[in-house]
């Protein structure tokens, strides 16, 4: 099976700079995703990372490590309408594992 | 283009009662998939497929059942619904690996 770890909350101010850790354990994977959802919304895709290293997106940057069976997504000159939460996900022979998500607060 | 679209987008059943969720998609995307998101979870793998005429078991499958006569349409029944099924569904489309694609939502709730 497969399983990831990612922080439950996060809060900063506008602004700021956010990153959002996710550990993983699997026997193998073709990427890490990562998806962000507003309150009642629908999971909408942000980034993928297919192969070690960052990819940026924008004000959003993704990393993984699988040496490491490590990513992060890192959220730059956060705004309001950033607040949502974020997931990461194993994808695995077009299948999704999601992780429990974090819920990312931005404050004036 | 509607993109993804779920029927309906919001239920209440009775325990034991059925029902027959319906996704379709405009999109020409070979997989489709559905989810359930319970509060404080991610997103679960109920069933999906890989084309018109497949399906094939996720992670949580028991008490549902899918069908995918037609490739832009993908139903989620339930037999026999159970408050345990109270959640919100989502429908999801894929052309590749990378990105899957999501319907609005359809939230049931099971009394």
């Amino acid at each position: 099976g497969q399983s990831l770890e990612q922080p439950s909350e996060v809060t900063a101010v506008e602004g700021a700079i956010v990153q959002i850790n996710c550990t993983y354990q699997t026997s193998g994977f073709y990427g890490l995703s990562w998806y962000q959802q507003h309150d009642g919304g629908a999971p909408t895709f942000l980034s993928y990372n297919a192969l070690d290293g960052l990819e940026e997106t924008g004000r959003f940057s993704s990393f993984l490590s699988r040496s490491d069976s490590y990513g992060y997504l890192l959220l730059q000159e956060l705004q309001m309408k950033d607040s949502a939460s974020y997931f990461c996900a194993l994808t695995n022979d077009y299948k999704l594992s999601f992780g429990a998500g974090t819920t990312v607060t931005v404050r004036a | 283009n509607a993109g993804v679209t779920q029927t309906p987008k919001f239920r209440v059943l009775k325990t034991g009662q059925s029902m027959t969720l319906l996704c379709a998609q405009d999109m020409n995307h070979e997989y489709m998939y559905w989810y359930r998101q319970d509060p404080g979870m991610g997103l679960r793998l109920i069933h999906y497929s890989v084309g018109e005429g497949t399906t094939a078991k996720g992670e949580v499958p028991d008490g549902y059942n899918v069908s995918r006569l037609k490739k832009q349409n993908f139903l989620l029944g339930l037999e026999s619904a159970a408050p345990s099924q109270t959640s919100v569904y989502f429908c999801a489309t894929a052309g590749g690996e990378e990105t899957q694609y999501f319907g609005p939502g359809t939230r049931l709730l099971v009394l």
